[in-house]
């Protein structure tokens, strides 16, 4: 399968400062990358799809001021949580897939802890 | 109604066992469903994929698929210690984007 990397793998700051976590997909051209937020014992939730070079496309509930997404290349997208809060703890993974095909491959995660 | 529901189990079997996930969803034109497996800490790693109506084997995996029942299975032959993870079903109603089913604990016992 595809390889998609994240960075940094866990990162802890303080509230109100803002944290960039960045999604690349390694070995293909990710023409839709989609970022997902998982809290203990509970399922995925995707937050926000984004297609290289348009704006991302943002759940309902998810504020797009906060979680910023930016999908430059076919290869790099990255999330910004900003003015973080403790609230904001949880496991942040991101996924790539190809309209080649509809799998999507998923990067290791970024556990962000807000303290 | 969700839109991807699975038991959330525990399901426990013991090893050696055949482990039956199952999974229903609700749009009925859904066309790619995919099952996931997830251990504690780590992001999903993809099992299987299936398209088609019907059986789909891969090694002691085996999806399986009804599209008139809106209904997908995973099924684990041979089941190991190794096998304990969360499995997550995931559907693809237009084959851009994905939902994901709250997942099935499944837990092998030696």
């Amino acid at each position: 399968g595809a390889v998609v990397s994240q960075h940094p793998s866990w990162v802890i700051c303080k509230s109100g400062t803002s944290v960039k976590i960045e999604c690349r997909s390694l070995d293909f051209q990710a023409t839709t990358m989609f970022w997902y937020r998982q809290f203990p014992k509970q399922s995925l939730m995707l937050m926000a799809t984004s297609n290289e070079g348009s704006k991302a496309t943002y759940e309902q509930g998810v504020e797009k001021d906060k979680f910023l997404i930016n999908h430059a290349s076919l290869t790099l997208s990255t999330l910004t949580v900003t003015s973080a809060h403790p609230e904001d703890s949880s496991f942040y993974i991101c996924s790539a897939g190809s309209l080649v095909s509809y799998e999507q491959y998923f990067g290791p995660g970024t556990r962000l802890t807000v303290t | 109604q969700k839109e991807v529901e699975q038991n959330s189990g525990p399901l426990s079997v013991p090893e050696g066992a055949i482990a039956s996930l199952n999974c229903t969803y609700s749009d009925r034109g859904s066309q790619s469903f995919f099952w996931y497996r997830q251990y504690s800490g780590k992001s999903p790693e993809l099992i299987m994929f299936i398209y088609s109506n019907g059986d789909k084997e891969d090694g002691r995996f085996t999806a399986q698929l009804n599209k008139a029942s809106q209904y997908v299975s995973l099924l684990i032959r041979d089941s190991q210690p190794s096998d304990s993870a969360t499995y997550l079903c995931a559907v693809n109603p237009n084959n851009n984007d994905m939902r994901f089913g709250a997942g099935t604990r499944l837990t092998v016992k030696p």
